[in-house]
């Protein structure tokens, strides 16, 4: 089946610093992925979407200068968490999809805490 | 996209089927049903979708009322490792976003 790696699956860093997040589907071309979110005990909430090629689209309320999206290649998308601060500690999860009638399929995940 | 209506939680004792429902009362004609699961700090995995017909594959069936306004997820025969929450979501076809609701947790007991 289709398989999507995120790296790292988990990051520790200080305040102030910008942490990188990789998704990359490994077996497929990924047209579009999709960053989410995830707080404790809570369900998913997607973030932005990105095409390949394109800028990323960002849902309502999530600051696109705060969390860059790059989507350069068909199998490569990253998330940079910039001047990262501790409410910014969350599970970062990606996914990716071929074309648009197939599912999407998620990576594993990056548990990011800020210090 | 339409919503969804899942119990909160569910048992099931380990070697039965699961059934777990999911409402959509408000589907349109073009909505597909998505199911995926999210084990304990891993990602969602994907399970299973349908439009109108049930469907089958290694890991579950999906099974669509004729009206569309409900579905259920089987698995077959769980397992401990079912233990996860599971998602129904629907979507438009070639539609980008998938909303993840609250979900059942469901609970496999030995």
């Amino acid at each position: 089946g289709a398989v999507v790696s995120q790296h790292p699956s988990r990051v520790i860093c200080k305040s102030g610093t910008s942490v990188k997040i990789e998704c990359r589907s490994l077996d497929f071309q990924a047209t579009t992925m999709f960053w989410y979110r995830q707080f404790p005990k809570k369900s998913l909430m997607l973030m932005a979407t990105s095409n390949e090629g394109s800028k990323a689209t960002y849902e309502q309320g999530v600051e696109k200068d705060k969390f860059l999206i790059n989507h350069a290649s068909l199998t490569l998308s990253t998330l940079t968490v910039t001047s990262a601060h501790p409410e910014d500690s969350s599970f970062y999860i990606c996914s990716a999809r071929g074309s648009l009638n197939q599912p999407q399929h998620f990576g594993d995940g990056t548990r990011l805490s800020i210090l | 996209d339409a919503k969804t209506t899942q119990p909160t939680s569910m048992d099931c004792a380990e070697g039965r089927a699961a059934n777990l429902p999911c409402n959509h009362s408000t589907i349109s004609g073009n909505e597909y049903v998505y199911w995926y699961r999210q084990i304990h700090s891993q990602g969602p995995q994907y399970i299973i979708h349908g439009l109108k017909n049930n469907e089958t594959n290694e890991m579950a069936s999906l099974i669509i009322t004729e009206d569309r306004k409900s579905s259920t997820l089987i698995l077959p025969h769980a397992t401990l490792r079912d233990t996860a929450v599971y998602y129904c979501i629907v979507r438009v076809a070639g539609g980008n976003k998938l909303v993840f609701g609250a979900g059942t947790i469901l609970r496999v007991k030995s």
